[in-house]
């Protein structure tokens, strides 16, 4: 079955603890991508992947890394995390760019105390 | 710069009345535009997109989308709501610029309610 997984689901975590969320497709997909979702402000993209190590900033990529080297996984790490870092997180994937069809992964809910 | 203004973030319509949900973009190079659909506690997945040719657009359960250039919108519509259409719905612009950004913009989301 075509998918994006996530990993975990769900996260309660404190303040300045390294965590990493990952996340992987196995539709060989070369674009790949992170959003946070928060209410009243929607999706809003974190970090985006165009292949295997290149990687490029969103529009609100403070505070969080990522890294891809294998095309079918593309980790997300916060090194320190906040609690203006709780939110739900999503994993998406696409063929080519972001102009195709993205499929999303079911999600990842985090709370930093 | 690209961004996507969604008209209403809660909407409630009743069971067979029209759906409509309101969406307007920015862009500075033709845009591709997207509907995608939450349900809850789920990811995302897409009901329709316009890349280029005919601008209306149909697209999944009966929903679709037409591009209006010279108004810069891209609004939902369903001619009958189904209880099944509660979700939240979110549109969403990308483009191609040679050599920029390969960002994907959502906008802010709307609630949609059907009243039984």
């Amino acid at each position: 079955e075509a998918q994006v997984t996530q990993n975990p689901r769900y996260l309660i975590t404190v303040t300045g603890k390294k965590l990493t969320v990952t996340c992987s497709q196995n539709m060989n997909h070369e674009y790949m991508s992170w959003y946070r979702q928060d209410p009243g402000l929607g999706l809003r993209q974190i970090y985006y992947s165009m292949n295997v190590e290149v990687t490029d900033k969103g529009d609100v990529p403070e505070g969080y890394k990522v890294s891809r080297k294998e095309k079918r996984n593309f980790p997300l790490i916060l090194e320190s995390p906040s609690p203006n870092q709780t939110s739900l997180y999503f994993c998406a994937s696409s063929f080519r760019d972001s102009t195709d069809t993205q499929y999303f992964g079911p999600g990842t809910r985090l709370t930093v105390l | 710069a690209q961004s996507v203004t969604q008209l209403g973030s809660h909407v409630s319509v009743s069971e067979g009345a029209l759906v409509l949900l309101r969406c307007n973009y920015s862009s500075s190079v033709p845009p591709y535009l997207f509907w995608y659909v939450q349900y809850p506690n789920q990811g995302l997945q897409l009901l329709l997109k316009y890349t280029t040719g005919a601008t209306l657009v149909k697209g999944i359960n009966g929903f679709e989308a037409e591009f209006k250039k010279s108004e810069t919108s891209f609004h939902l519509t369903k001619p009958s709501a189904h209880m099944s259409d509660a979700a939240e719905y979110f549109c969403a612009v990308s483009s191609i610029i040679p050599f920029g950004n390969e960002k994907l913009t959502f906008g802010t989301g709307t609630r949609l309610t059907i009243i039984p």
